[in-house]
């Protein structure tokens, strides 16, 4: 069974220009997890989805990041513009509500130049 | 303030030593998972567990519901166990907490 797919593994933009990351979870799985990771740090959520309503996007910088799930299942997660500081690793995980185990895929590096 | 605590933060061991990373949590869980994640590398779960132990090869992971507190340790540590080992405590709401991570590294 293919894993939590995530695309592109790499983008490197300027500032100022937007970008798209998509994730597509493991089969079957109703909660989807946004996180972004930067180094040496642990993950920190931007949003999480149950199907397709997002219960908990308190940390999403919403001035400059959307994201959507739109039929509850594959997500893409948008900035628009983007800063420097937005050079990280982000990363889509899933998991089924009835087991809690966690899948996480490998993760879209971004680096703003 | 950090509802999940690790420590240490950065661990240097010899090959074939023991191993052990500790997690404390001030959140009420529902499970504690074990992460691992290797340079540039994606995460992996590596346990989950909610009492107990639990064990897969060489590694033990353990956990103390009374005092909020897990351990993971490795036995005859080897060189590609070197990676960073995150803990992440999840409430029955399907939020997760994370540490910032253990990183280890195994000299051969």
């Amino acid at each position: 069974e293919a894993g939590v797919v995530q695309s592109p593994r790499y983008k490197i933009i300027e500032k100022k220009q937007p970008v798209a990351f998509w994730c597509n979870p493991i089969s079957g799985h109703n909660t989807l997890y946004w996180y972004l990771q930067n180094l040496g740090q642990g993950p920190e959520l931007l949003i999480r989805y149950e199907n397709e309503e997002a219960v908990d996007d308190s940390q999403l910088p919403k001035d400059r990041f959307s994201a959507e799930r739109l039929k509850g299942v594959d997500s893409t997660l948008k900035i628009q513009p983007a800063e420097l500081g937005d050079s990280a690793v982000y990363l889509c995980a899933s998991s089924l509500r009835e087991t809690g185990e966690l899948f996480f895929g490998e993760g879209s590096r971004l680096t703003v130049l | 303030k950090n509802e999940v605590e690790q420590s240490p933060q950065n661990l240097t061991a010899q090959e074939g030593e023991f191993i052990t990373i500790n997690c404390s949590y001030s959140v009420g869980i529902s499970a504690l998972h074990w992460l691992q994640q290797h340079p540039g590398g994606g995460i992996v779960s590596l346990f989950m567990l909610s009492s107990g132990k639990k064990k897969h090869g060489r590694l033990i992971a353990t956990i103390n519901i009374q005092e909020k507190h897990s351990s993971l340790h490795i036995t005859a540590s080897h060189p590609r166990d070197s990676a960073v080992y995150i803990c992440a405590a999840a409430n029955t709401g399907n939020q997760f907490y994370f540490g910032t991570g253990t990183s280890l590294t195994v000299i051969p």
